[in-house]
């Protein structure tokens, strides 16, 4: 089945900094999404990008899908950035959504 | 006005019991789903349902079974729990293949 890694594993930041996440994959995918997993357990879902660039607010993502790869940016972190951001791919084949292993993000005051 | 709702949000009982986890979703989605995190975080499906039909059913024990009573509905059914039960389990929703996954907030089982 389809890979999905994700970089880097942990992210600590200071308030203000800029940082971008990466989600590879092994296979070609019909939808992708990215989410935020806040510090109380909630999965948020931030972005819905199997293809192109879309922005909101303070973040913004872009995926490449001929090569296989999607990034996460955020810029002007704040601490209520911090918890564990995930990819999740659904491949051509229908295989259902395959998460990536996450990066945990920790923004200090 | 919550999209997708489970219950309850925590569940602690001892090993070989019966326990269900309820799951309801209000967005008219025809896809529902139910994803298990281990104590790594790592996400996995366990199960979908799609207009009533299973559709996947990953290598999850048959002490596992979702029950749908209609598309608005995906319980999680386990029989005989055991340790390694313990994890937070999804439900998630969407259109169908290539929508949106939607989470629930998570039900934490714990096995003792």
């Amino acid at each position: 089945g389809i890979q999905v890694e994700q970089s880097p594993p942990d992210l600590i930041l200071q308030e203000g900094a800029n940082s971008t996440l990466r989600c590879n994959f092994s296979d070609s995918v019909n939808n992708l999404q990215w989410f935020h997993q806040n510090p109380w357990g909630q999965l948020i879902n931030l972005f819905y990008i199997p293809s192109g660039t879309k922005q909101n607010g303070r973040l913004s993502a872009t995926t490449v899908a001929t090569e296989r790869y999607s990034l996460l940016y955020i810029s002007s972190s704040q601490t209520t950035d911090s918890g564990v951001y995930f990819c999740a791919v659904e491949s051509n084949y229908g295989q259902n959504f395959v998460f990536g292993p996450g990066t945990r993000l920790s923004v200090l005051p | 006005d919550t999209a997708v709702s489970q219950t309850p949000k925590y569940l602690v009982t001892q090993m070989g019991n019966d326990k269900s986890i309820k799951c309801e979703q209000n967005l008219g989605h025809d896809t529902m789903y139910w994803y298990k995190q281990d104590s790594k975080k790592f996400l996995k499906i366990m199960f979908s349902y799609n207009n009533k039909e299973l559709i996947i059913n990953e290598t999850v024990p048959n002490r596992f079974s979702p029950k749908s009573p209609d598309k608005a509905h995906l319980n999680l059914h386990i029989n005989s729990l055991e340790l390694g039960d313990s994890a937070v389990y999804f439900c998630a929703s969407s259109l169908g293949p290539t929508s949106p996954l939607h989470f629930g907030n998570g039900t934490r089982l714990t096995v003792t």
